[in-house]
């Protein structure tokens, strides 16, 4: 089966410790994205990546940092440096481009210690 | 800037009810309009969308028109069921912009017997 998926489901963080959540797609999508969802509040665009080796930041990009070394995989680290990190974390993904579809993971929820 | 603005929820109903959710947006450009549903616990699912003015999406009983002189994409469904329940996002993407969404804060609906 085609799909995203994200883990673990739940994480837990120290203070002054980073941690890094997973994003693996096998969709042969291009675009992969991180969003962070609050309660009663939409989706905020942390990080986006149109293609290997590229991303870019979103609206709520400082306090964390992704990489994109391959196309089925976009993880994101959420370092120290974010101060209020407890939420839950969508990651999605589509072929690109305005208008297409995107793809969510089931999220993970990460809470603080 | 980029926006969407959904109606407050949460919207309770009984089942066999009409449904409306109303979504207004601010948009530069000739945005792509999007529908997302989020059951509890999990992330989005793709409801429906259009993408360009005067389309209707449509998908399980639930429609919506993108409606360019209103700005807005309402979302409707004639007849509501239990299983609706679920929060609903509005959301925008417009071109050159690597894709990435521009959601509503979401629109909580129960749905009761």
């Amino acid at each position: 089966d085609g799909g995203i998926t994200q883990s673990p489901k739940y994480l837990f963080r120290k203070e002054g410790q980073n941690v890094t959540l997973s994003c693996e797609q096998n969709l042969n999508h291009d675009a992969m994205y991180w969003y962070r969802q609050d309660p009663g509040q939409g989706l905020r665009l942390i990080y986006y990546s149109q293609i290997v080796n590229d991303f870019q930041k979103g609206d709520i990009a400082e306090g964390y940092s992704v990489s994109r070394e391959k196309k089925e995989s976009f993880p994101l680290t959420v370092t120290s440096a974010q101060k209020n990190p407890t939420a839950f974390y969508l990651c999605a993904s589509s072929i690109g481009g305005s208008g297409k579809t995107q793809y969510f993971g089931p999220g993970t929820r990460l809470l603080v210690l | 800037g980029n926006s969407v603005t959904q109606m407050e929820g949460p919207v309770t109903l009984s089942e066999e009810a009409f449904l409306t959710i109303n979504c207004t947006y601010t948009a530069t450009g000739y945005p792509s309009l999007f529908w997302y549903v989020q059951y509890p616990g999990e992330g989005l699912q793709l409801l429906l969308k259009a993408t360009k003015a005067d389309d209707k999406g449509s998908n399980k009983g639930f429609e919506a028109t993108y409606r360019k002189e209103t700005t807005s994409f309402h979302l409707e469904k004639g007849s509501v069921q239990v299983s609706d329940s679920a929060v609903y996002f509005c959301a925008l993407s417009l071109e050159n912009q690597g894709g990435k969404l521009i959601f509503g804060q979401g629109t909580e609906l129960s749905v009761k017997p």
